[in-house]
């Protein structure tokens, strides 16, 4: 079974620019986490999608933005790159059953996506 | 609002000595606690997930962890430590229909000596 899959792996930027990470969801995930992750900041949640929907929304500006299409498969887009978007940005999906609350989730993370802001 | 502490970014043992990561949580309601491994330039993999039911919670590569509710902690063990293990550990809280948003503490980084 293959894992979440997250492109591109590596990227560099200029501040004002705009960036796109994608997403590929484990086979029948239909849950798709974003997460930012910093030396300073940590680990912390930016959006997560499921059947196309926005379901929770962690604090970030309305630069971070993100889209889920009808394979599951997600993006993320960054607009008007600032230094400080620089960071490790990782996916994670998880399946979603009715029958267990959706807290319990084990989310299953993508390697990542590496972006550099210069 | 729930948050999550872990005691020392940096922990060092030496091979074959115990490991213990230290982590407490602050929920107003019973949460759901995870433990997450992350190796250099990878992702976040599972360790082991405490979702009410037993509070001695076994995962893989030999460790586990313990729920104290009257601590609010959720300590991660494991008996003899292996060079393999030097990663840093991340603790996690989530809660009721949270989904996919999961609360991280700081991390703590595990070096292992020979």
């Amino acid at each position: 079974k293959a894992g979440v899959t997250q492109t591109p792996r590596y990227l560099i930027k200029t501040r004002g620019q705009q960036v796109t990470l994608s997403c590929s969801p484990i086979s029948g995930h239909r849950s798709v986490s974003w997460y930012q992750q910093t030396p300073g900041q940590g680990l912390q949640f930016l959006f997560e999608y499921f059947s196309e929907t926005q379901r929770n929304k962690g604090n970030f500006p309305g630069r971070f933005s993100g889209r889920q299409f009808s394979n599951s498969r997600s993006e993320m887009n960054v607009s008007t790159l600032e230094l400080g978007d620089s960071a490790l940005y990782l996916c994670a999906s998880s399946f979603y059953s009715r029958n267990m609350d959706s807290g319990a989730n084990v989310l299953t993370f993508g390697a990542g996506s590496r972006l550099t802001v210069l | 609002a729930q948050s999550v502490t872990q005691l020392g970014s940096h922990v060092s043992v030496s091979e074959g000595a115990l490991v213990l990561l230290r982590c407490n949580y602050s929920s107003s309601v019973p949460p759901y606690l995870f433990w997450y491994v992350q190796y250099p330039n990878q992702g976040l993999q599972l360790l082991l997930k405490y979702t009410s039911a037993a509070t001695l919670v076994k995962g893989i590569n030999g460790f586990e962890a313990e729920f104290k509710k009257s601590e609010t902690s959720f300590h991660l063990t494991k008996p003899s430590a292996h060079m393999s293990d030097a990663a840093e550990y991340f603790c996690a809280v989530s809660g009721y229909n949270q989904g996919g948003k999961l609360i991280f503490g700081q991390g703590t980084e595990l070096s292992v000596k020979p």
